[in-house]
């Protein structure tokens, strides 16, 4: 089946420790993204990128890093430099072309104790 | 980017059609208006979009006025599973070498409660 996969869905990390969450999207989109969402809270770009080896800051890029090199694959690194890394996490991806909709994945919840 | 506006939180009862108002008064004419909801603790969730004419699927219409400085959702005869947070978004274009895809960003959406 065609779709965008997180993995895992929960995560737990110790404080000062670097992070990887995954996305990986069979359905050949060009363009992925990954959002965080704090409860009660919308979601916030963190980053997004429209093609492979290419990728660009959302509204809150501070402490995270990402890289795609390849195109189903984006993941999302939270650093030790984010402060609150506390939260639910969002990836999605589109391929834009023509006015289609953008598909989510079902999200990794990472608690930092 | 075209920012959007909705109202916090709207009530809507079994049944009934769940109106949901979005202004995208700095829309421009190459953005279209989509429509998501998200059911707690999971991924959103697509509902459905437009550019100009108004669309409707099996889950909903979506009407944009003339002007398209704003839309409503309509979903036509709520039930207790429409209970949900829904997003209007637009997608403003980004430019990759000659290739246009969109900056996808959410506002904070309405939650709509259905009630018995």
């Amino acid at each position: 089946d065609g779709g965008i996969t997180q993995s895992p869905k929960y995560l737990f990390r110790k404080e000062g420790q670097n992070v990887t969450l995954s996305c990986e999207q069979n359905l050949n989109h060009d363009a992925m993204y990954w959002y965080r969402q704090d409860p009660g809270q919308g979601l916030r770009l963190i980053y997004y990128s429209q093609i492979v080896n290419d990728f660009q800051k959302g509204d809150i890029a501070e402490g995270y890093s990402v890289s795609r090199e390849k195109k189903e694959s984006f993941p999302l690194t939270v650093t030790s430099a984010q402060k609150n890394p506390t939260a639910f996490y969002l990836c999605a991806s589109s391929s834009w072309a023509g006015g289609t909709e953008a598909f989510f994945g079902q999200g990794t919840r990472l608690t930092v104790v | 980017d075209a920012k959007t506006t909705q109202p916090t939180s709207m009530d809507c009862a079994e049944g009934r059609a769940a109106n949901l108002p979005c202004n995208h008064s700095t829309i421009s004419g190459n953005e279209y208006v989509y429509w998501y909801r998200q059911i707690h603790s999971q991924g959103p969730q697509y509902i459905i979009h437009g550019l100009k004419n108004n669309e409707t699927n099996e889950m909903a219409s979506l009407i944009i006025t003339e002007d398209r400085k704003s839309s409503t959702l309509i979903l036509p005869h709520a039930t207790l599973r429409d209970t949900a947070v829904y997003y209007c978004i637009v997608i403003s274009a980004g430019h990759t070498g000659g290739t246009s895809y969109g900056k996808l960003t959410f506002g904070q959406g309405t939650i709509l409660t259905v009630h018995p």
